[in-house]
């Protein structure tokens, strides 16, 4: 198994640019996250998805887009890059269980560095 | 609304001292999950344990152990030992039961020195 693997590891984006950090898992887990990191702040949620076709947003959505076509993928996009939008991005999976939800391993992918200047 | 706080912003040791991070998590929920994860300069989250709100038992795996206490609301990680090696950024997280996300604290850099 490949686990969580992300793309791309490095990005640098003029501001007002778009694009898609791809995320994709090979566990078939119900449960995928993202999250954003910045210094001093922890990591915070951006979008989740419980299932295929059902996405909802964490503490700090805006300016991102998620959909969730097939149980692997689950693509983040940047629909106008902002200089705010610095950070690293985390994508994770997890098995639901019986819906249960946390109780199962959070599996984290190996993150994005984006760069918007 | 639930919350994780790690007050220590940044510990510093000397190799072998024994360093406990703290961690304080406020919910209102009587199920829920708590984590510990390590972020290494390299910059992958290692998962170190989950633990239930229904088992207060203290856990020990090698040189680390987690102390969980529900009446102060904390649950707390201690490195015996320390090594070079365990110098990273280390997070507390939870969620709350039927909620497949994390919470997590701000983290506690860990830096230990030879």
């Amino acid at each position: 198994n490949a686990g969580v693997t992300q793309t791309p590891k490095f990005q640098v984006l003029k501001t007002g640019q778009s694009m898609t950090l791809q995320c994709a898992q090979d566990m078939n887990h119900e449960y995928m996250s993202w999250y954003r990191q910045d210094p001093g702040m922890g990591l915070r949620l951006i979008h989740y998805s419980v299932g295929a076709g059902i996405t909802d947003q964490g503490e700090v959505p805006n300016g991102y887009n998620v959909s969730r076509s097939t149980t692997e993928d689950f693509p983040l996009r940047l629909l106008s890059a902002a200089p705010s939008q610095t950070s690293v991005y985390f994508c994770a999976s997890s098995y639901s269980g019986a819906g249960r939800g946390a109780e199962y391993e959070q599996y984290f992918g190996p993150g994005t560095r984006l760069t918007v200047t | 609304a639930q919350k994780v706080t790690q007050a220590q912003t940044e510990i510093s040791v000397v190799e072998k001292e024994d360093v406990t991070l703290d961690c304080v998590y406020e919910t209102r929920d009587t199920t829920y999950y708590l984590f510990w994860y390590k972020q290494p300069p390299s910059g992958e989250l290692v998962f170190l344990i989950r633990r239930n709100s229904f088992d207060e038992q203290n856990e020990i795996s090698g040189r680390y152990s987690w102390n969980f206490q529900k009446s102060t609301s904390s649950f707390n990680f201690t490195i015996t030992a320390s090594q070079v090696v365990d110098s990273a950024v280390y997070f507390c997280a939870l969620s709350e039961a039927g909620y497949s996300t994390l919470t997590f604290g701000k983290g506690t850099m860990l830096l230990v020195s030879p």
